[in-house]
C-alpha cells in the first residue's frame, strides 16, 4: 500500500523561509510531485523530483532522498500569496496515477 | 486557450438521486483522471482512463461510474448507492514534462447532498 504523511498545518511570516516535510511509504516509486492548492481552488504544478537532491525553481526548492522516503518543499521570501495548503504526491509506478497526502496548510502571518 | 472545463461548479442534489459532472479538455491529453477531496483531506482517486473507451477503478470507486466515448470528455456519475458523496469533485488530465507525468486539473464541482 501508499502511506504518506506531512504536516496537518505550519505558520510562518512574511519574508521568512519555511520547509514542508514529506515522507514516504510506498510499493514502488518514480517520482514525487508537489502541489499548490488555495482554498476552493485546484490545485497547481509546483516541482517534480525523481532522482536525489535539490530542485531549484525561483523562490520554491523541492528535495528527494530515496533511501530515506523523504522530500521537502522549501519556500523563501514569503509573500501572503503563499498561504495555501501543498499537497505531496508520489507515483509509485509508471502507470501515471499517483496517491496524495492530506496536505499541509501554511498560513503566512505580516 | 487550451484547459480543462468542470461544470457545474456547484450542485445540489437530494438523496437517491443520480448526478453526473462534466469534464472537458482540449489539452490533447490521452490520460483523464477523477479526484474527491473532502475537507483537510488530500486526493483520492476515483476513476481513471489512460485511453478512449478504456477506464479502470480507483482508490475509491464504489458508487460512481464513468464513461470515455471521446478523448475530451470524461464524465463522472455520482449514483445513490454512493454513502457520503458531498465533496469537492476535481477532473484532471497528464501532461509529460522532463519525464514527469504532470497533472493539471479543473476547477472543480462541489456537489452537497441535502
Amino acid at each position: 500500500g501508499q502511506n504518506i504523511d506531512q504536516p496537518t498545518e505550519m505558520t510562518a511570516t512574511e519574508g521568512a523561509i519555511v520547509q514542508i516535510n514529506c515522507t514516504y511509504q510506498t510499493s514502488g516509486f518514480n517520482g514525487l510531485f508537489w502541489y499548490q492548492q488555495h482554498a476552493g481552488e485546484a490545485p497547481t504544478f509546483l516541482s517534480y523530483n525523481v532522482l536525489d537532491g535539490l530542485e531549484e525553481k525561483g523562490r520554491f526548492s523541492s528535495f528527494l532522498s530515496r533511501s530515506k522516503g523523504y522530500s521537502y518543499l522549501l519556500l523563501k521570501e514569503l509573500q501572503m500569496k503563499d498561504s495555501a495548503s501543498y499537497l505531496c504526491a508520489v507515483r509509485p509506478t509508471n502507470a501515471g496515477k499517483s496517491t496524495f497526502g492530506d496536505g499541509t496548510t501554511l498560513t503566512v502571518k505580516p | 486557450d487550451g484547459g480543462i472545463t468542470q461544470s457545474p461548479k456547484y450542485l445540489f442534489r437530494k438523496e437517491g438521486q443520480n448526478v453526473t459532472l462534466s469534464c472537458e479538455q482540449n489539452l490533447n491529453h490521452d490520460a483523464m483522471y477523477w479526484y474527491r477531496q473532502d475537507p483537510g483531506q488530500g486526493l483520492r482517486l476515483i476513476y481513471y482512463s489512460q485511453i478512449v473507451n478504456d477506464f479502470q477503478k480507483g482508490d475509491i470507486a464504489e458508487g460512481y461510474s464513468v464513461s470515455r466515448e471521446k478523448k475530451e470528455s470524461f464524465p463522472l456519475t455520482v449514483t445513490s448507492a454512493q454513502k457520503n458523496p458531498t465533496a469537492f469533485y476535481l477532473c484532471a488530465s497528464t501532461y509529460e514534462t522532463a519525464g514527469a507525468n504532470v497533472l493539471t486539473f479543473g476547477a472543480g464541482s462541489r456537489l452537497t447532498v441535502l
